[in-house]
């Protein structure tokens, strides 16, 4: 079935770094979504790609879905406390109901 | 407000007790899901219901059963609960069949502790 596999699964950043979280599938994928669960909380859509290549930013979240589509990356510049947090991918494949969720980066903060 | 919510929030009980995790959701949404997250956060989806109907039913043991009464309601009733069921359980729901492309709306989750 549907996999999808995310790296690395934790990452420790200073304040005011850059960290990138990445999402690779063995198969093609329809979409990817990512979401953010914060300590304690439960998972929060982010956002959502559909396009080959396609890159969203949010302030300072990029998005991106690799030319294949069986890879995305999330990339988080300037590093803030409140980036704390595991986000996950998730993807479906063409033929595919459910959504398949890689084990998810959860991700601390050093002030 | 609340969009996706269930109840209760927390579970603690001893093993071969049986117990039900409700769930509802005010967003109009077609579809309903259970998830399973275990102890190194990984989410497993169990169920999902689209219209009160079963769409997906994932590898999980007989001793778990939903029941959808409508399509803004998913319910998880759980027999003879043993030490693996320990997990958080989170609902969620979409709009429209489950293969769209449509975002999950989660709710706060039932953190079931079994004794």
């Amino acid at each position: 079935g549907q996999q999808v596999m995310q790296i690395p699964q934790y990452q420790h950043v200073q304040e005011g770094e850059d960290f990138t979280t990445y999402c690779n599938s063995s198969t093609t994928l329809s979409n990817i979504q990512w979401y953010k669960q914060r300590p304690g909380g439960h998972p929060v859509f982010l956002i959502q790609l559909v396009k080959s290549g396609e890159v969203k930013k949010q302030k300072r979240l990029t998005f991106q879905f690799g030319e294949a589509k069986k890879n995305s990356s999330l990339h988080i510049t300037a590093t803030q406390t409140t980036d704390v947090g595991t986000y996950f991918c998730a993807g479906r494949g063409s033929n595919d109901y459910k959504l398949s969720f890689g084990a998810g980066t959860t991700v601390t903060v050093r002030a | 407000d609340t969009a996706v919510s269930q109840t209760p929030k927390y579970l603690v009980t001893q093993m071969g007790n049986d117990k039900s995790i409700k769930c509802e959701q005010n967003l109009g949404h077609d579809t309903m899901y259970w998830y399973k997250q275990d102890s190194k956060k990984f989410l497993k989806i169990m169920f999902s219901y689209n219209n009160k109907e079963l769409i997906i039913n994932e590898t999980v043991p007989n001793r778990f059963s939903p029941k959808s009464p409508d399509k803004a309601h998913l319910n998880l009733h759980i027999n003879s609960l043993e030490l693996g069921d320990s997990a958080v359980y989170f609902c969620a729901s979409s709009q429209d069949f489950p293969g769209s492309n449509q975002p999950q709306h989660f709710g706060d989750g039932t953190r079931l502790s079994i004794l």
